[in-house]
């Protein structure tokens, strides 16, 4: 699998409720970032993690990290249409935080 | 801030002829990335600079693929001669030098080779 791999591919819900997207890298990161993208639009960043932080918010987002497992959660709550987006994790390869391996992202859709 | 511009964002060619995708990056920003996304492949890395200078180019698929910057405000991304499988949404973004700043993304070149 890729280095920064998402999943599930694709996730539906309704508004109201939570998403909950993962992602598992395979080298050892800085970073892992999470990237959203609209339909037809460039990657907007979410957030960032360290690799020495287990938790961050930002808003109605949750990350989590563990570098044991090297995994990633994204959880998004109270979820409202405008969340409808692919959302990517991305991390460095090779030690290097500017060469960005994405994957191939979580395609969420909150129906109103 | 007016963010990473990008231009054109809609490009219809035939096959054979010479594509040129520019980019401004946001002021002050000291890295430039140019990625391409295809739904086969995902988003990839092409190259990236430095303060102006190409740092990696592993990711350029061929040696009809050529990019530039010539100052800090300007690159381009060329494809002489451009093919069908060449057709993909081109992103430009760009970074501060703290390796822990994002990236900020343009909104893509939408190419497509007839």
């Amino acid at each position: 699998s890729q280095q920064g791999e998402e999943d599930p591919q694709a996730l539906s819900i309704q508004e109201g409720e939570n998403a909950t997207m993962n992602c598992s890298y395979k080298t050892s990161i800085n970073n892992l970032q999470w990237y959203r993208q609209n339909s037809g639009r460039g990657l907007v960043h979410l957030i960032l993690i360290r690799s020495n932080e287990r938790e961050k918010h930002s808003g109605r987002l949750r990350v989590t990290l563990d570098t044991s497992k090297k995994s990633s959660s994204l959880l998004i709550t109270a979820s409202r249409a405008a969340d409808t987006a692919s959302y990517f994790c991305a991390t460095g390869r090779g030690g290097s935080n500017y060469k960005l391996t994405f994957g191939k992202g979580t395609l969420l859709t909150v129906n109103p | 801030d007016a963010g990473v511009i990008q231009s054109p964002r809609h490009e219809v060619t035939e096959m054979g002829q010479e594509v040129t995708l520019r980019c401004k990056p946001i002021s002050g920003h000291d890295y430039l990335f140019w990625y391409r996304q295809t739904m086969m492949r995902g988003l990839e890395l092409l190259i990236y600079f430095n303060n102006n200078v190409p740092i990696d180019d592993s990711g350029m698929p061929e040696d009809r693929f050529s990019a530039k910057m010539p100052n800090a405000s300007f690159s381009t991304l060329k494809i002489q001669p451009s093919e069908p499988r060449d057709s993909a949404v081109y992103f430009c973004a760009s970074s501060s030098v703290d390796k822990n700043q994002p990236q900020h993304f343009g909104d893509g070149t939408r190419l497509s080779i007839l």
